[in-house]
């Protein structure tokens, strides 16, 4: 199956610092997402980006997906950007409907 | 809003005894999953119901069933929780069309401990 491989896997920031989180997949993708999973277990959609740039206040994201890869990116951290982002992919070639997801970046933004 | 809707949060169950939680939506999305997570762990799909058909994955233990009464909700039935199984488990929603699956909305979840 497909590998999706997160990098850093751990992220120290001091607050208004910015950041870069990197997604890479094996194999083509129909469908990528970025999740930021809170303290409290909740899974929070940040973006659904299978290509191109999106942005969304303080994140952006950019997917290309000629060459397998995404960026997460996070400017002037805060200390709420805090806990685990994920990247999901679905593929064109598996059957069903099934997200996979990388082993994630944890990120803790210091006051 | 439209959301996804777990309940109970916090469940906590003895060993060996049955337990259900339970998923609602108001999305009104036609395929529904559930993930387990365990710490430190990413999530891990157990099954999901595309409409009312439903596909197990091959790793999915026995003793993890479920039901999908209606479009809205979805129930996750663990018939003899084991200290392994305890972990949070994650509703979540989406709607396919045309072969294309969309966005994944997921629920707060449900944090199950087994004593």
């Amino acid at each position: 199956g497909i590998q999706v491989e997160q990098s850093p896997p751990d992220l120290i920031l001091q607050e208004g610092a910015n950041s870069t989180l990197r997604c890479n997949f094996s194999d083509s993708v129909n469908n990528l997402q970025w999740f930021h999973q809170n303290p409290w277990g909740q899974l929070i959609n940040l973006f659904y980006i299978p290509s191109g740039t999106k942005q969304n206040g303080r994140l952006s994201a950019t997917t290309v997906a000629t060459e397998r890869y995404s960026l997460l990116y996070i400017s002037s951290s805060q200390t709420t950007d805090s806990g685990v982002y994920f990247c999901a992919v679905t593929t064109l070639k598996a059957a069903g409907n099934k997200l996979t997801f990388g082993g994630g970046t944890r990120v803790l933004v210091k006051p | 809003d439209a959301m996804v809707i777990q309940n109970p949060r916090y469940q906590v169950t003895q060993f060996g005894k049955p337990v259900t939680l339970s998923c609602s939506q108001t999305l009104n999305h036609n395929v529904m999953y559930w993930y387990q997570q365990k710490s430190s762990q990413a999530p891990k799909l157990l099954f999901h119901y595309y409409d009312k058909d439903f596909n197990n994955e091959a790793d999915t233990p026995d003793n993890f069933q479920s039901r999908r009464p209606n479009t809205s909700f979805c129930f996750l039935d663990i018939r003899s929780p084991g200290l392994g199984d305890a972990a949070m488990y994650l509703c979540a929603t989406s709607r396919r069309t045309s072969g294309t699956l969309n966005e994944q909305f997921f629920g707060p979840g449900t944090r199950l401990t087994v004593l």
